[in-house]
């Protein structure tokens, strides 16, 4: 049950893109669909911004988008606002009906 | 309106217990998986432990298993876990979260446990 890969930090000035990836292995982010990713904002808790790799709850904005390729999945935050500045966390199910985070990756607006 | 709310944490001894309750609302309780998961202090999410609907399938986190148990009591709108045989590296702040669509949907605002001596 070891943690995903995401890279420590990213950036992008107002109205960019930023890209986060997530990597694990065939046992997980390959093996199924069920690729989630949070936000969470400092003393807060986590937030829902993308569920099945690709879908978005309500509410969330049509500026984050997600996707996966073989082991790794990645987030996308177009347009970056400065409220998207956040930690970032995806997760996946894996098999033994368990479940794994990523190491987590601050965005920062410039 | 779906709400979370977490009680029962605080400052317990190494090889200590604790219990923390998770009191729902807003939603059908017994139709769904619950879970929990932790973040000790300055660092990332850690799935623990999950619950099926009707408490017949469980799940923990390998570091721990052995020593900690989630259960439910549908009647009462409530999950919880036992926690026993801390240890410091238990130290966290621990959410429990309702799931939906194999993600975490809903979170409580999280409940700090402390293991030290």
């Amino acid at each position: 049950q070891s943690a995903l890969t995401q890279p420590p930090s990213a950036s992008g000035s107002p109205g960019q893109s930023v890209t986060i990836s997530c990597t694990g292995t065939s046992s997980d982010v390959g093996a199924y669909n069920y690729v989630s990713w949070y936000q969470q904002h400092p003393g807060k808790a986590p937030k829902l911004m993308i569920y099945e790799v690709t879908k978005r709850p309500s509410g969330v904005p049509d500026r984050f988008s997600g996707s996966k390729s073989g082991n790794t999945a990645s987030l996308t935050v177009s347009g970056l606002q400065a409220e998207d500045e956040a930690d970032y966390y995806c997760s996946s199910y894996t098999r033994g009906y368990n479940y794994v985070f990523g190491t987590g990756t601050k965005v920062t607006v410039l | 309106e779906v709400q979370l709310v977490e009680s029962g944490g605080g400052l317990a001894q190494p090889g200590g217990s604790l219990r923390l309750s998770c009191v729902a609302s807003g939603f059908t309780f017994s139709s769904y998986w619950m879970t929990w998961v932790r973040q000790a202090p300055g660092k990332g999410l850690e799935w623990v432990a999950h619950i099926r609907q009707d408490g017949s399938e469980k799940y923990y986190v390998d570091s721990v298993k052995g020593r900690f148990t989630i259960s439910r009591d549908n009647a009462k709108n409530s999950l919880y876990l036992q926690m026993d045989s801390l240890r410091p590296e238990d130290t966290a702040l621990y959410y429990c979260a309702r799931r939906q669509w194999l993600a975490l949907e809903n979170w409580g605002q999280g409940l700090l446990v402390t293991v030290s001596s």
